[in-house]
């Protein structure tokens, strides 16, 4: 069975761009969630998903936000970069939910200069 | 806010001896997951243990949780240069309404000498 993919691997924005990231869960999997991992905040939760609606949410500001499909794909799209969003952004999936173990794929690794 | 935090922070030790971490939250859980991650890849879910449970095993790896204490501790034994990685333990908290957050410690380095 293949492994939750995660496109692209890498990409550099600049400043006030906006940027999309993408997630194909385990086929099967209904929950998808989201991380943004760095350095000085660590591992850090931003959304999950689950048929297509959104069942929890981090603490992060709305320009962080995202959307699940039929298939279960889901996606995240930041708007207005900011240096500080230059991170490794993380996506999990799972059969039903946060209380069961997550699937990671390889992350996104996105610079914002 | 981060509930999950690890002990110690970095841990250096010789292939084949033990390797203990711990982890201590601030509120009630359903369940605590352990990871593990390779130089800023992908997680890997190692073991899960429930709110009722005391002691889980799988291969080399024990976790125990202690509800009362609201900690946790992973033992790893006859480390590997492979177990070479960042582990992180994840808390899974009941919020209003019934769903969950996970939340996750900052982690901990452990690197196994040859």
């Amino acid at each position: 069975k293949a492994g939750v993919t995660q496109t692209p691997r890498y990409l550099i924005k600049t400043r006030g761009q906006q940027v999309t990231l993408s997630c194909s869960p385990i086929s099967g999997h209904r929950s998808v969630s989201w991380y943004q991992q760095t350095p000085g905040q660590g591992l850090q939760f931003l959304f999950e998903y689950f048929s297509e609606t959104q069942r929890n949410k981090g603490n992060f500001p709305g320009r962080f936000s995202g959307r699940q499909f039929s298939n279960s794909r889901s996606e995240m799209n930041v708007s207005t970069l900011e240096l500080g969003d230059s991170a490794l952004y993380l996506c999990a999936s799972s059969w039903t939910g946060l209380s069961y173990e997550q699937y990671f794929g390889p992350g996104t690794r996105l610079t914002v200069t | 806010s981060q509930q999950g935090e690890e002990d110690p922070q970095a841990l250096s030790i010789q292939e084949g001896e033990n390797a203990t971490m711990n982890c201590s939250y601030k509120t009630s859980i359903n369940n605590l997951q352990w990871y593990r991650q390779n130089s800023g890849r992908g997680l890997v879910h190692l073991i899960l243990i429930r709110s009722n449970e005391r002691e889980k095993h799988s291969g080399r790896l024990r976790v125990t949780l202690d509800t009362s204490k609201k900690s946790s501790s992973l033992l790893i034994t006859a480390s590997r240069a492979a177990d070479t990685a960042s582990y992180f333990c994840a808390t899974d908290h009941p919020d209003t309404g019934a769903n969950s957050k996970l939340t996750f410690g900052k982690g901990i380095t452990l690197s196994v000498r040859p």
